[in-house]
């Protein structure tokens, strides 16, 4: 079945520091990527996604760029802020199995001012 | 756009009592419907799918009595947790997949901000 692995957390950085929290996938098909944040006591918002192989997904100075041939969706930021400290999801769908989203286990960044 | 509200955000409530939590779409037609579950510092756990206007889809161990769904129009899915004890005491949060935007299994998924229960 469909699968995601993403680094683990936590991860710890000084604000202006780059960002990368890798991720990596096995899916039937040909499926969409996503990373998903998650603030504390809230739900889960759409950052970015993908949908073809070579897209670059980008918002809020976040990008990740599906590659086929790695089976990865990393994502990057080039300098971080305290306000983006959240967990962060990658997830995909429409592999196996079918709508349903199978995500990541999440991970965990907090940024230090 | 995309906006998917939740309700109510918090519930604190006697073992034994049923709860109701809804989820709306405030901007688009949602066919599909996901309800999941959180535990603390850990993943969503996909609980059932529902469809407008026909049963919900349940996930393996997940109890179909004890948590009811019902998505009975195209903006409004509810998930009833039955005579709930401690043990259903978790953070539950619902999305919701545009229908008709032609994407097919690329469409997004929007996400509630999530119901924290408790059960005492």
């Amino acid at each position: 079945g469909d699968s995601v692995t993403q680094m683990e957390g936590p991860v710890t950085l000084s604000e202006e520091a780059f960002l990368t929290i890798n991720c990596t996938y096995t899916a039937t098909g040909y499926p969409s990527l996503f990373w998903y944040v998650q603030y504390p006591g809230e739900g889960l918002q759409l950052l970015l996604k993908a949908t073809k192989a070579d897209d670059k997904g980008s918002n809020k100075g976040f990008e990740a760029t599906y590659r086929k041939e790695t089976t990865s969706f990393h994502l990057e930021k080039g300098s971080v802020q305290v306000s983006d400290s959240a967990v962060y999801f990658c997830a995909l769908s429409g592999g196996g199995s079918n709508y349903k989203l199978t995500f990541g286990k999440g991970t965990l960044l907090t940024v230090n001012p | 756009g995309a906006v998917v509200s939740q309700h109510p955000s918090r519930v604190i409530c006697k073992s034994g009592t049923s709860v109701k939590i809804e989820c709306r779409s405030l901007d688009f037609q949602a066919t599909t419907m996901f309800w999941y579950r959180q535990f603390p510092k850990q993943s969503l756990m996909l609980m059932a799918t529902s469809n407008e206007g026909s049963k919900a889809t349940y996930e393996q161990g997940v109890e179909k009595d004890k948590f009811l769904i019902n998505h009975a129009s195209l903006t409004l899915s509810t998930l009833t947790v039955t005579s709930a004890h401690p043990e259903d005491s978790s953070f539950y949060i619902c999305s919701a997949r545009e229908g008709f935007g032609g994407l097919g299994p690329h469409q997004p998924q929007h996400f509630g901000d999530g119901t924290r229960l408790s059960i005492l």
